[in-house]
This record gives C-alpha cells, sequence and structure tokens, in this order.
C-alpha cells in the first residue's frame, strides 16, 4: 500500500514564524503535491515536483515555498506565516499513473 | 488549476438510501477520479475512470466516466452511517500532473 506521511497533524505557529511542513512517501513516486483545503473552496494547489529540486508554483504559491532535497520528501515552508494561512494542508504523490494518493493532512493554526 | 462543478454540495440522507453525485467541467480529461474525505483525514481514492463511456464499480459504490469527457457521476447504493463524508470528484488531463478538484458533496447519513 502506497503510504504518504506527514510530520504533523495539528500544528499551532504564531504569526510571523517560520514553518516547515514535512511530507514522505514510501512508492518511489517522482511527483509530489501539497495542497490547501479551506471550507468552501476545496482543494488548492500551491507547488507541485515532478523530480528532485524541480518544482513548480500550482494555483496559489504566494507566501509558501518549497524544497525537494530528496525523491521521498517534500517540503512545504512559510516563510513568514500569517494568519490567513490557517488551513489544512494536504500532500499527495503520484508515480506515472494518475492515481494521486494523500497523507492524513496537517491542520494549521497561526495565532 | 479549472475548478470542477460538483453537485449536490450536501445530501442528508437515511440509511438503505442510494445516493448520486456528479461533477461537470468546461474542458475534456483523461480520467476522472473519486476521492472521500472523513473528518480530520486526508482525501482516500475510491474509483479511477480512465475511458470516456467507462463504467467502474466498487463494492456499492459505481461511477461512471461521462462520454463527452467533461463529466463523471458517483452512485452510492444502500448507504450505510460509515459512508458519512465529503466526496470529491477530480479531473486529470495528463498523468503526474495535478488534479483539478470539485468542491466536495457532504454526505449523511441516519440510521
Amino acid at each position: 500500500d502506497v503510504k504518504v506521511t506527514q510530520s504533523s497533524r495539528y500544528l499551532v505557529k504564531r504569526t510571523g514564524e517560520k514553518v516547515f511542513l514535512e511530507c514522505v512517501q514510501d512508492m518511489d513516486h517522482e511527483n509530489m503535491f501539497w495542497y490547501r483545503q479551506d471550507p468552501g473552496l476545496g482543494l488548492r494547489l500551491i507547488y507541485f515536483s515532478y523530480d528532485v529540486k524541480m518544482k513548480e508554483k500550482g494555483d496559489i504559491p504566494e507566501g509558501y515555498s518549497v524544497s525537494r532535497e530528496k525523491k521521498e520528501r517534500f517540503s512545504l515552508i512559510l516563510e513568514s506565516a500569517s494568519t490567513n494561512q490557517t488551513s489544512m494542508y494536504l500532500c499527495a504523490s503520484s508515480g506515472n499513473t494518475y492515481e494521486q494518493y494523500f497523507g492524513p493532512g496537517t491542520r494549521l493554526t497561526v495565532t | 488549476g479549472q475548478q470542477l462543478n460538483q453537485s449536490p454540495q450536501s445530501m442528508f440522507i437515511q440509511e438503505g438510501e442510494d445516493v448520486s453525485m456528479n461533477c461537470t467541467s468546461s474542458s475534456i480529461f483523461n480520467t476522472w477520479l473519486w476521492y472521500k474525505q472523513e473528518p480530520g483525514e486526508g482525501p482516500v481514492l475510491l474509483i479511477a475512470l480512465y475511458k470516456a463511456g467507462e463504467l467502474t464499480s466498487n463494492g456499492r459504490l459505481t461511477a461512471q466516466f461521462g462520454i463527452t469527457r467533461k463529466d463523471s457521476f458517483l452512485n452510492i447504493s444502500a448507504s450505510i452511517p460509515s459512508d458519512v463524508g465529503i466526496y470529491f470528484c477530480a479531473g486529470q488531463l495528463r498523468s503526474g500532473y495535478a488534479l483539478n478538484f470539485g468542491k466536495g458533496t457532504s454526505l449523511l447519513v441516519t440510521p
């Protein structure tokens, strides 16, 4: 079974802090994705990566950056957290098929 | 990415009833996927559809890939309380790329 894990299920940070969200997959997938999920807005793509050290902006990249130094790990970075970044963050991975597999999510609260 | 039109937004039904939800797009897709998300968890893949006109079942779930490639529907037969969750459709043009999501259908089932 594909397994995607995220470093924290719940996180509380203060405005202005630098925040790291980590995602690890164990299926040797090339592609990894970060989405945020907000009520009424569904899932929106922040960034994705199709190879180590490669990244592409999604629909809402502002205020975020990413890092992919190893194939199995994709990190989302909030350089200076703001309250409007309070959300559920979901990581996903896929190989050379259409199916994406999601992690359990990190619920981030910025106060 | 493109936001898909998913309906209904929510459904409140009695155990044993059948459920139907659908998703439409202004663009064609090569794949349609259906996910279920339970509270506090990441989306779990239910069914993947790869060919226009395809009808696929997974237990009590049946999904179809519309012949125009711009729509898909999901049916749940004889619903049970554990069917509760949010169901998302997702379309994809190319494998390995990000998914385009609907906003979800929230399903509540009363015993």
